[in-house]
């Protein structure tokens, strides 16, 4: 079992609708971060959460530390949010994140 | 602003031959570096990290190896590759334990 959990996989919605992906992750950790990977490859780091919620534009990341889970939320949702995010937690001690294996979305126009 | 650079964006390599990668960090000191390779479909996968100058950690026991000559320069080398090295190759920077930004990354493909 991996450490970091996402859900869905893979994620379909019409342009404007609310997206929705989650994050459960079962070590303790101090950081958690939500990332967004491009066709291209390159990933930009969109949210740094240690608890409660932060807000960037149409997204929003929260973050339940007791119940261990993250959401990242897209509103109006936009062809351009297309790409693969990825939620990643640091355990607090060492060099080593922990990765989930990501959530593809597709906005369709 | 600090920035992170990668090169080459794609490499085809043969089976066997050598691979040099290389990452350089622009606007900070000392920091962490990370070496993460993500095969097709599957998660990110650390591979090695340094905290400094000659100092390599390595995750995965593997044909690959890293260096850091310098600051803020972070190599990833190879003597011979193998089919099972090609992937999609980032290098990151962090200054505290917790925190990373991601390279643009270089596409591997070994025939």
């Amino acid at each position: 079992k991996n450490e970091v959990e996402q859900s869905p996989q893979n994620l379909t919605a019409q342009e404007g609708e609310f997206i929705t992906i989650n994050c459960s992750y079962s070590v303790g950790i101090s950081a958690l971060h939500w990332l967004q990977q491009h066709p291209g490859g390159g990933i930009v780091s969109l949210f740094m959460l240690s608890s409660g919620k932060k807000k960037h534009g149409r997204l929003i990341a929260t973050i339940n530390i007791q119940e261990k889970h993250s959401s990242l939320h897209i509103t109006a949702s936009h062809p351009r949010d297309s790409a693969v995010y990825i939620c990643a937690a640091h355990p607090g001690t060492g060099n080593q994140f922990y990765f989930g294996t990501g959530t593809s979305l597709t906005v369709i126009p | 602003s600090q920035t992170i650079h990668q090169w080459p964006a794609t490499l085809v390599q043969p089976v066997g031959s050598p691979l040099s990668l290389e990452c350089t960090v622009e606007g900070t000191s000392n920091p962490n570096l990370y070496w993460y390779r993500q095969a097709a479909g599957r998660g990110l996968q650390l591979l090695f990290y340094s905290v400094g100058i000659g100092q390599i950690s390595s995750e995965v026991p593997q044909n690959l190896s890293a260096s850091r000559p310098q600051d803020r320069q972070f190599i990833l080398s190879s003597k011979k590759l193998l089919l099972s090295d090609s992937g999609f190759y980032l290098c990151a920077w962090g200054l505290a334990r917790d925190t990373q930004y991601f390279g643009p990354g270089t596409r591997l493909t070994v025939l």
